[in-house]
């Protein structure tokens, strides 16, 4: 079945800590991938996207996230988090045997001031 | 910059009521969505829209939800009988790309139902 996994339910770092969230989608042939944001009250905002070249991709706020087709991952990553990133990170992907994305279950990141 | 917008922004309703939540898609896109997210929970895949027709639909998306664009520029979401367990956030959202292509979805600010 098509799905998304996100291991990390909750991460709680420092400011300045390097951040690195998991996730892993399971295969279904060519994928669009993608890293959404939900800040405390909000609704979702993009990230980052990966369609195809480059398997690291660069988004907004310093994040980025690295494509390992053999991990079938899309780990995202920042080197220096602030107390701002604090919000909900959910991992998504869109199969093209289908019309839709499918989102993971989401990771809580609480930054300590 | 365009965005995705949904009314109401949260509404109240007893058991058993019909409830019809309302998004403006971003006016130049063609592929509409609903998800929805229990409180604390995934977000969950509703219905895409097409061309006037649903694309595809998951499980959940019984007998008691439909989708509608009644004119060129609203699509709807119809909850039939509200059960208490569809007390969710409702998110809208739209893309240029879909099919078997699906871009970046753009989301509106999602309309809180909430089910006595």
């Amino acid at each position: 079945a098509q799905s998304v996994s996100q291991h990390n339910h909750h991460v709680i770092l420092s400011e300045a800590a390097s951040l690195e969230l998991g996730c892993n989608y399971s295969y279904g042939g060519t994928v669009n991938l993608f890293w959404y944001v939900q800040y405390p009250g909000q609704h979702l905002q993009l990230l980052l996207k990966y369609f195809s070249g480059d398997p690291l991709v660069k988004g907004i706020k310093g994040f980025e996230a690295e494509f390992i087709k053999s991990k079938f991952s899309f780990n995202l990553r920042k080197p220096s988090v602030q107390w701002s990133d604090t919000a909900e990170y959910f991992c998504a992907v869109s199969y093209s045997s289908a019309s839709k994305i499918i989102f993971g279950s989401g990771t809580r990141l609480s930054i300590r001031p | 910059e365009p965005e995705v917008t949904q009314t109401p922004s949260h509404q109240v309703t007893q058991m058993g009521q019909e409830v019809i939540l309302r998004c403006v898609p971003i006016s130049n896109h063609l592929y509409f969505y609903w998800y929805r997210q229990i409180l604390g929970q995934k977000v969950e895949f509703l219905v895409s829209f097409y061309n006037n027709e649903i694309s595809e639909k998951s499980e959940i998306f019984d007998d008691q939800f439909s989708v509608e664009r009644p004119d060129g520029s609203n699509f709807t979401l119809k909850i039939r009988s509200t059960k208490l367990e569809d007390s969710a956030m409702y998110f809208c959202a739209s893309s240029e790309q879909g099919g078997t292509n699906t871009g970046e979805l753009f989301f509106g600010e999602g309309s809180r139902l909430t089910v006595l």
